[in-house]
Formats: C-alpha cells, sequence, structure tokens
C-alpha cells in the first residue's frame, strides 16, 4: 500500500532539546511539506522540498530545520529555539506541478512539552 | 493574516440534512480549490475540489459552488450521515505556487 508514515505517533520534548520526527513516502513524490497544525487554526507550512538536497522556508519555519537527502525521506526537528513546540506535526508529499496536485497527508505525530 | 476566511467554526446537523461550510478569500489569484476532511487523530484527506473555471462541481454527495465575483466558495454534504462527523478544510493556491492556505477548519458532527 503507498502512503506517507510519520513516526513516532506522541512525542515529548524536554526544555531545550531538539527531536526529530519521522516523515516517509513510498508514493514516489517529488515534493514533500511539513505543516504544523494548532487547534482553531489551519495547517501553516513550515518546511517544503521539491527535489533531493533542496528545501524552502515556508510561512513559519523559525525554530525548525530539514533534510532531504532521499526522495522518500523529509525529517524535521523541532530545536530548542523553536518556544511554542507543543502541536500537531502533518507530513505531506504531491506529484511536483506545485500546490495545484493534490496533497496527501501521512497521521501526523502529536508533540508535547514536558 | 488569514489568505483564508471559514465559517462556521462548528456545525450540527441532523441526519438526512444539508451541511454546509463557506469559505471566503482575498487573492484573486488563487486558481485551486481543494477542501480535506480530517477525522481524529489522522491527517487530512483530499475531498474534493474546484478550479474557477466551474461554478459547481458534484462529487456523490459531496458539491463545491464557486462564486468568482463574491471570492467565496463553499461544501455542500447532501443526505448527511453520522460517518460525515469530521473537521472539514478549505484551502486556496495559486499556478506555480508552493503554499496551500488553509482555513480554519469546521468541525460537523453529524446527529442520527
Amino acid at each position: 500500500d503507498g502512503g506517507i508514515t510519520q513516526s513516532p505517533k506522541y512525542l515529548f520534548r524536554k526544555e531545550g532539546q531538539n527531536v526529530t520526527l519521522s516523515c516517509e513516502q513510498n508514493l514516489n513524490h517529488d515534493a514533500m511539506y511539513w505543516y504544523r497544525q494548532d487547534p482553531g487554526q489551519g495547517l501553516r507550512l513550515i518546511y517544503y522540498s521539491q527535489i533531493v538536497n533542496d528545501f524552502q522556508k515556508g510561512d513559519i519555519a523559525e525554530g525548525y530545520s530539514v533534510s532531504r537527502e532521499k526522495k522518500e525521506s523529509f525529517p524535521l526537528t523541532v530545536t530548542s529555539a523553536q518556544k511554542n513546540p507543543t502541536a500537531f506535526y502533518l507530513c505531506a508529499s504531491s506529484s511536483l506541478g506545485g500546490s495545484n496536485q493534490p496533497q496527501h497527508f501521512g497521521d501526523g505525530t502529536r508533540l508535547s512539552i514536558l | 493574516q488569514q489568505q483564508v476566511k471559514q465559517s462556521p467554526q462548528s456545525l450540527i446537523v441532523q441526519k438526512g440534512g444539508i451541511s454546509i461550510i463557506n469559505c471566503a478569500y482575498e487573492n484573486t489569484a488563487f486558481d485551486y480549490f481543494p477542501w480535506y476532511q480530517q477525522f481524529p487523530g489522522k491527517g487530512p484527506a483530499l475531498l474534493i475540489a474546484i478550479r474557477p473555471d466551474v461554478s459547481e462541481k458534484k462529487e456523490g454527495r459531496f458539491t463545491i459552488s464557486f462564486n468568482k465575483s463574491a471570492k467565496q466558495f463553499s461544501l455542500h454534504i447532501m443526505d448527511s450521515q453520522p460517518g460525515d462527523s469530521a473537521t472539514y478544510f478549505c484551502a486556496a493556491s495559486r499556478t506555480g505556487a508552493n503554499n496551500l492556505f488553509f482555513g480554519t477548519g469546521t468541525r460537523l458532527t453529524v446527529i442520527p
């Protein structure tokens, strides 16, 4: 079954700690995205990547970092600089062609502060 | 600022009724308007999408109505079922852009 796998489902972060969220897709999509979802707000774009070894900042990139070493993988690191990291994080992928291509989402990682 | 405004925030509908969710946008360059459905603990899934060259698109019980002059679009769910209970997000984007702008979501509850 093709799809997007995010892990872990739940993650806890201590003060001053960096944590990394995993996102893997087997849809052969070139583009991948990271969104943050907060209650009462829509999804907000953190980072996106259209090709291996290249990525762009979204609207709320501060305090986050990404890498794209393989087409299938797009991990997100929430750094200690992100002062309000508690949220539901969603990874998505799509074919190239901009956001007009349907985006397929994983089932998310819920990050909380200890 | 919010690029796409969505209302209502929550909606309760009787089984068999019609659910209507509305969205409005300002950027006239937007030319792709998808709707996503999200169940608790899951990622959003694309439900239906429309481009501004048509005023309506129907897929089963789901219909998007699009009013280009008013810069508004809406989702109609006919014969609403308890299984439709979920959060619905509208979104908008423009050709060549990589950013999909989402509304704030509508939590729909369909009561039996």
